[in-house]
């Protein structure tokens, strides 16, 4: 078993739509979550960040944590065809400056 | 702010060639560097560590006699791939530790694609 699995794609949406990505995990120890949009050949940028189980928000964007249940998710809101990428899941053990175990990745396409 | 460069961004180069890629923290000094690599349709892959002034920790699995780190200063990390085979090819990502705790990310780099003939 990985230590992170992601929900396999590819994901195909139209514009306006809400998009959920998911993550789940094997490894309690995993505190620090994370999530990253990849452009095609470009490096991760840092959409998302959470420490605790819980919601947080930022824009059309909520990350969720459930800690009991070890799993993730990433809602985008309102898509637009610039959020097509790649959605890549983090996560870490001891800080989000630290070493990161990634998910698989799922590439989603906004369909204008 | 936090801009991390790479340089090349492609590479192609022949079978048993040595090749090396350069990773800057343009305007942080960053004392951790990490090195990822991606196959195509994976995910990143930790594979070593880099500190400054000190040798690199590297995942199981990677060979560390094959791939070279070297941090020799706070903004500069470099990663030598030698006697490259095509097995080599794939991209490789570097990030930085902006030195601000744990609740501060890591900073990537656009990448190298490295292909080997």
């Amino acid at each position: 078993q990985k230590e992170v699995e992601q929900d396999p794609g590819p994901l195909s949406v139209p514009e306006g739509a809400i998009v959920s990505l998911n993550c789940t995990y094997s490894n309690s120890a995993f505190q620090y979550f994370m999530w990253y949009r990849q452009y095609s050949r470009k490096g991760p940028e840092l959409l998302m960040y959470t420490y605790s189980s819980g919601n947080k928000e930022d824009g059309r964007f909520t990350a969720q944590v459930d800690k009991s249940s070890k799993y993730i998710s990433l809602f985008i809101r309102d898509s637009q065809p610039s959020d097509s990428a790649t959605y890549l899941c983090a996560m870490s053990f001891t800080g989000a400056n630290s070493k990161l175990t990634f998910g698989k990745g799922i590439t989603l396409s906004v369909r204008p | 702010g936090a801009v991390v460069s790479q340089h090349p961004s492609w590479v192609i180069c022949k079978s048993g060639t040595s090749v090396k890629i350069e990773c800057r923290s343009l305007d942080f000094q960053a004392t951790t560097m990490f090195w990822y690599r991606q196959f195509p349709k994976q995910s990143l892959m930790l594979m070593a560590t880099s500190n400054e002034g000190s040798k690199a920790t590297y995942e199981q699995g990677v060979e560390k006699d094959k791939f070279l780190i070297n941090h020799a200063s706070l903004t500069l990390s470099t990663l030598t791939v030698t006697s490259a085979h095509p097995e080599d090819s794939s991209f490789y990502i570097c990030s930085a530790d902006p030195g601000q705790g744990i609740g501060q990310p890591q900073h990537f780099g656009d990448g190298t694609r490295l292909s080997i003939l």
